[in-house]
């Protein structure tokens, strides 16, 4: 099992341009989940989806930030203006439910985002 | 509103020693509570998780002892080894398939 799958992994834009990150989940997860890691504020929640639809978007942190779930393998998370507080590690997860009958999410490697 | 804190920031231990990180939360809705390690670079790996019900998991080196009254879960790493060095995140989630919230991390360096 190849994990999740993330491209590209680090990503160098100027304040203004559309940035697109893509994500693969696992193969028979049916959740997706994107998160944000930064220095001041962690890890948060940006957006999840449950079987390709989008479940909670509260996380987004404004309209310049759109994500999409076409099929079941395969996102993406848009960033359109790009602005330099947008810097950060991007992840995807995605989610199995595990031996102890909980929901155990699994992390891609993450996209660095720089914007300058 | 930070519903899940952890401490402490940082912890160096000799190797052998067995670091303490410890987590508090707010929401009694919370029902799993895992631990993940990162290492730099790596995206977040899960490493163990309890449910409320149960006071301790282990598994290897690694135990999860939970306090449902207090609201209180914390780590321990028996036998600990420079390859433990990482940033250790807590984590509680709501019933169901739904996101994670976490804590803000301990960076743990073990030492030679």
């Amino acid at each position: 099992d190849a994990g999740v799958i993330q491209s590209p992994r680090h990503e160098v834009t100027e304040m203004g341009q559309e940035v697109t990150l893509r994500c693969k989940p696992i193969s028979g997860h049916n959740s997706l989940f994107w998160y944000r890691q930064t220095m001041m504020r962690g890890l948060e929640l940006l957006i999840y989806f449950n079987n390709n639809v989008p479940i909670d978007d509260s996380g987004m942190p404004e309209d310049r930030f759109s994500a999409k779930m076409p099929n079941a393998s395969f996102s993406t998370l848009k960033i359109q203006p790009s602005e330099p507080r947008d810097s950060a590690v991007y992840f995807c997860a995605s989610s199995l439910k595990g031996a102890g009958n909980f929901y155990e999410q699994y992390f891609g490697p993450g996209t660095r985002l720089t914007v300058t | 509103q930070q519903q899940v804190k952890q401490s402490p920031q940082s912890l160096i231990v000799q190797k052998g020693g067995i670091p303490i990180i410890n987590c508090a939360y707010e929401n009694t809705a919370f029902d799993y509570f895992p631990w993940y390690q990162q290492f730099p670079g790596k995206g977040p790996a899960l490493l163990i998780a309890i449910r409320p019900d149960v006071s301790e998991k282990k598994e290897g080196r690694f135990t999860i002892s939970f306090n449902k009254s207090a609201k209180q879960f914390s780590l321990h790493i028996m036998d600990s080894q420079p390859g433990d060095s990482a940033t250790y995140f807590c984590a509680a989630s709501m019933p169901g398939n739904t996101p994670l919230v976490f804590g803000k991390g301990t960076r743990l360096s073990v030492i030679a």
